[in-house]
């Protein structure tokens, strides 16, 4: 079973600070995910990787496949980007998710 | 992309009673899923429904308590039966629109008194 492992738990931050957030897995995955969920539940997938880096708009994303470990990157924060991130990951031939703990993302104006 | 949306969007209900959540899809899907996530925890996959067959059930889940229906590629219903206040979570339905690329919809969150 993998076990998927974020940190920090809790982070607050000033408006325009670059945020990280780490991401780290057990056992070798198919893809990670990037999601985030605001405080009414809802969650919007913001990134899906398998390799390498992506990025939209002030988000980045990166994976590391043999250190087994993804960071997520905000750029110029803003208090709307305040929402628990989440990291999520299947493997193989398994479409299941198996997901972190979440990292709460408080931005002060 | 896959646009999903929930009913209810919250509902605050009695011990004892029972309570259906939907799940509509914009276009149709193989796979579907319910998640729940309790107060300060991560999520948790209940079931994986499959149109025209029973759903699948994760370890620690069963069908008398969350009988999950899906009756097209488009929609499913999963009901939450004698509710205690225990089950106070959102509940999440999500569908696998791609390869390893899932859509989650906007949550359910329930409360039970």
């Amino acid at each position: 079973k993998n076990e998927v492992e974020q940190s920090p738990q809790n982070l607050t931050a000033q408006e325009g600070e670059f945020i990280t957030i780490n991401c780290s897995y057990s056992v070798g995955i198919s893809a990670l995910h990037w999601l985030q969920q605001h405080p009414g539940g809802g969650i919007v997938s913001l990134f899906m990787l398998s390799s390498g880096k992506k990025k939209h708009g002030r988000l980045i994303a990166t994976i590391n496949i043999q250190e087994k470990h993804s960071s997520l990157h905000i750029t110029a924060s803003h208090p709307r980007d305040s929402a628990a991130y989440i990291c999520a990951v299947s493997g193989g031939s398994n479409y299941k998710l198996t997901f972190g703990k979440g990292t709460l993302l408080t931005v002060n104006p | 992309s896959a646009v999903i949306s929930q009913k209810p969007s919250r509902d605050i209900c009695q011990r004892g009673t029972s309570l259906t959540i939907q799940c509509q899809v914009d276009s149709q899907v193989t796979m579907m899923f319910w998640y729940r996530q309790q107060p300060g925890q991560s999520l948790t996959l209940i079931a994986t429904a499959n149109q025209g067959s029973e759903a699948t059930y994760e370890s620690g889940f069963v069908i008398d308590k969350f009988p999950i229906s899906r009756p097209n590629l488009t929609f499913s219903t999963l009901t939450v039966s004698n509710m205690s206040p225990e089950d106070s979570s959102i509940y999440l339905c999500s569908v696998e629109a791609a390869r390893d690329t899932q859509y989650f919809g906007p949550g359910t969150r329930l409360t039970v008194l």
